[in-house]
C-alpha cells in the first residue's frame, strides 16, 4: 500500500533557528512531491514541487530535497520567523493522471518569538 | 479574482438531505480534485476529473456525485448527507504533468446534524 508518512506530529522550535521537516513514502515510483503549508481555517498553499528526475528545489528560504531510493524528502527551512507557524504536507504524486496524490498528516510547525 | 473559489465556506444540512457544494476556477486547468480533510485520517480524495465531461473515483467516492459540463466548475454533491460526512472539503485544479502543483481552494465546512 501507498502510504506518507510525517515525522514529527507537531514540532516548536525559537525563532531564528534552521530547521527540517521529513517525509517518507513506501514507494519510490513516484511521480513528483509536492510541499505544502496549511494556515488553520484555510486550504492549502503549494510550497515546492520536486519532480522525479530531480533532487532538489528552492524558493526562498525554503529548500526541498527528494531521495527516491530511500524514500524520503525534507523540506529545510531558514532562520525560521513566526509567521512560518503552520502546518506543512508533503504529498506524493504516481502517475499522469495525478489523481493518485497520497498525502502525509503533516507537521504542525510552531515557531516562538 | 482570479483563482480557485469554493462556496458556501460554511454549511450546516440535516441528515438526509441533499446538499451541493459548489468549485470555480479562473486558470482553465484541466484537472480538478475534492478532497476531504479529518482529524485522524488526513486529506482523502473524494472524485477528480481530467477534463470536462471526464470523471473519476477516487478513495473515498461513496455517497457523493460528481459533474462536470464546463472545464472551469466542479461541483460536488452529496444526495442523502450522513453525519459521517461532516468534515471539510476542499477542491483543487491543476495543469497536469510531472510540474504542475495542485492549487487549493479555502474549504468548505460542512456539518451534518
Amino acid at each position: 500500500k501507498q502510504e506518507v508518512t510525517q515525522i514529527p506530529a507537531a514540532l516548536s522550535v525559537p525563532e531564528g533557528e534552521n530547521l527540517v521537516l521529513n517525509c517518507s513514502f513506501t514507494d519510490s515510483a513516484i511521480y513528483n512531491l509536492q510541499w505544502f503549508r496549511q494556515d488553520p481555517g484555510k486550504g492549502l498553499t503549494s510550497l515546492l514541487l520536486i519532480q522525479s528526475s530531480q533532487r532538489e528545489q528552492t524558493s526562498g528560504r525554503l529548500n526541498a530535497s527528494l531521495d527516491k531510493s530511500s524514500g524520503r524528502s525534507t523540506l529545510y527551512i531558514a532562520a525560521s520567523q513566526p509567521g512560518d507557524s503552520a502546518t506543512y504536507l508533503c504529498a506524493a504524486s504516481y502517475g499522469g493522471s495525478q489523481g493518485n496524490l497520497i498525502f502525509g498528516k503533516g507537521t504542525k510547525l510552531s515557531v516562538k518569538p | 479574482d482570479a483563482g480557485i473559489t469554493q462556496s458556501p465556506r460554511y454549511k450546516i444540512t440535516e441528515t438526509g438531505r441533499q446538499v451541493t457544494l459548489m468549485c470555480h476556477q479562473t486558470w482553465s486547468h484541466s484537472y480538478m480534485f475534492w478532497y476531504r480533510q479529518d482529524l485522524g485520517h488526513g486529506l482523502r480524495l473524494i472524485y477528480y476529473s481530467a477534463a470536462a465531461d471526464i470523471t473519476d473515483k477516487g478513495e473515498v467516492p461513496d455517497g457523493y456525485v460528481v459533474s462536470r459540463s464546463k472545464t472551469e466548475n466542479f461541483p460536488l454533491t452529496l444526495e442523502s448527507a450522513t453525519r459521517s460526512q461532516t468534515s471539510v472539503y476542499f477542491c483543487a485544479s491543476s495543469w497536469g504533468g510531472r510540474g504542475s502543483p495542485l492549487h487549493f481552494g479555502n474549504g468548505t465546512r460542512l456539518t451534518v446534524t
